[in-house]
């Protein structure tokens, strides 16, 4: 079956710096992959989704990079601030239903 | 309201005690999901509605748990005989419908079985 792997230690970076987070996953190479931030005690909130054709996918600050030979996808956040820290969770589709398969995310922590 | 709204917040239960969760999605969306989080876990499905075809009950992890979908609006997650492996948040997202890859998810409620 399909599984995610994200990096479980938190991410530690200095403001303005940029984050890379990584999601790899195992089986077979979903139709798209989306990207999730998750504060605490709040549930998830859409960010970006890149479909399997799409190599890069930008949204202001953030950038979306898949590749499906590697199995992988990175997941940029430029001039970062404290206020990006928070959970990224990574998901993709369980088989051709739209039923999400989650990773358990990496944390991000932004220093001022 | 705007969001997914889902309550309680927070609830505490004795083990073997029935709890039922309630969830409100965003007006029109015909998709609804609900997930369970273990703390410093992903995301882990349970159950999908589209609006009125048969629920993918896929998910469940026993017997003990149902969910029903009034429609397309308010849905209700029930845990029967609950047991301590069953604390953990329960998360309800929404989505305009089956087409619509990106899920709109409410705050989650909180339960804790002693």
């Amino acid at each position: 079956s399909q599984k995610i792997e994200q990096n479980s230690e938190a991410l530690n970076i200095q403001e303005g710096k940029t984050a890379t987070l990584t999601c790899n996953y195992t089986n077979y190479s979903p139709a798209y992959l989306q990207w999730y931030r998750q504060d605490p005690g709040r549930g998830p909130v859409f960010l970006l989704l890149i479909r399997e054709n799409e190599k890069e996918k930008r949204k202001e600050r953030l950038k979306v990079t898949f590749d499906t030979t590697l199995k992988q996808s990175l997941f940029h956040i430029t001039a970062s601030q404290p206020a990006d820290s928070a959970t990224y969770l990574c998901a993709l589709p369980m088989d051709s239903s739209y039923k999400l398969i989650f990773g358990s995310g990496t944390r991000l922590l932004v220093r001022p | 309201g705007a969001g997914v709204s889902q309550s309680p917040s927070n609830k505490v239960t004795e083990k073997g005690k029935d709890v039922e969760l309630r969830c409100d999605p965003i007006s029109g969306h015909t998709a609804l999901y609900w997930y369970r989080q273990r703390l410093g876990q992903g995301l882990e499905f349970l159950i999908y509605f589209q609006g009125n075809s048969a629920p993918d009950k896929s998910g469940l992890p026993s017997d003990r748990f149902s969910a029903e979908r009034t429609g397309e609006s308010v849905s209700t997650l029930t845990i029967q005989r609950t047991q301590q492996e069953d604390s953990a948040v329960y998360l309800c997202a929404s989505s305009l419908g089956p087409a619509q890859e990106t899920q709109y998810f409410g705050p989650g409620t909180r339960l804790l079985v002693l």
